[in-house]
């Protein structure tokens, strides 16, 4: 059973424009969630997290969108920049240490 | 300061083979975990450690071991290895303690593994 799930495998961005990466979770008892960029042969670097208490959380061109009704969180990036072409992977915690990872989203910013 | 740094950076081995991967953090965080990474499955916890001393199993422990050895190293040993465990192993630390609940985990580069 698949708690967080990421449904695009892949989404291509113009530069310039903004990149929304989605991910979708079933676990009501999650209540921090992150969001982790990886490039080929690196591990994940932490991108910016969010805690159930709040629905936005912003930091420079990077926010973070919960929406805990639908159980659905969203990462904007505006402006998209050519460096942020890599995989993106949402996760999440149930008051744990542990975190749930989804599948990734490879997103690729055409010049 | 390294972060979190694993070695080797590749392996092969032939089934039935034993091998410890070994893994160091120099950010005196309490919390380390072994995860695993297969195309289209995301990173799925293997085994984590939440203190020196202590050791839990995750989503996916079967056919691995681990030994929190002090506070700055982790390993994770495949006893007999078999070709389902062809992955790309990461290592990860985090400065949550025990009943704080999560916070962000820093990763290694990453061990890429095959067994033939």
């Amino acid at each position: 059973d698949q708690q967080v799930k990421q449904n695009s495998p892949s989404l291509s961005v113009q530069e310039g424009r903004i990149s929304i990466l989605n991910c979708d979770y079933t676990n009501s008892m999650f209540d921090y969630f992150l969001w982790y960029k990886k490039y080929p042969a690196e591990g994940p670097t932490f991108l910016i997290s969010i805690s159930s208490i709040k629905d936005k959380n912003e930091d420079g061109r990077f926010t973070v969108f919960l929406n805990k009704s639908a159980k659905h969180l969203s990462l904007h990036i505006v402006p998209s920049q050519p460096g942020d072409s890599a995989v993106y992977f949402c996760a999440a915690s149930a008051g744990a240490q542990k975190l749930v990872f989804g599948q990734g989203t490879r997103l690729t910013i055409n010049p | 300061n390294a972060g979190v740094t694993q070695t080797p950076k590749f392996q092969v081995l032939k089934t039935g083979q034993s091998m410890t991967l070994q893994c160091a953090q120099d950010m005196n965080h309490n919390s380390m975990y072994w995860y695993r990474q297969d195309p289209g499955m995301g990173l799925r916890l293997i085994y984590y450690s939440a203190s020196e001393g202590t050791t839990d199993k995750g989503e996916v422990p079967n056919g691995y071991n681990v030994s929190r050895l002090n506070k700055r190293e982790f390993s994770l040993r495949l006893e007999s290895a078999a070709p389902s465990q062809t992955s790309v192993y990461f290592c990860a630390s985090s400065e949550a303690t025990p009943g704080q609940g999560a916070l962000e985990q820093y990763f290694g580069p990453g061990t890429r593994l095959t067994v033939t």
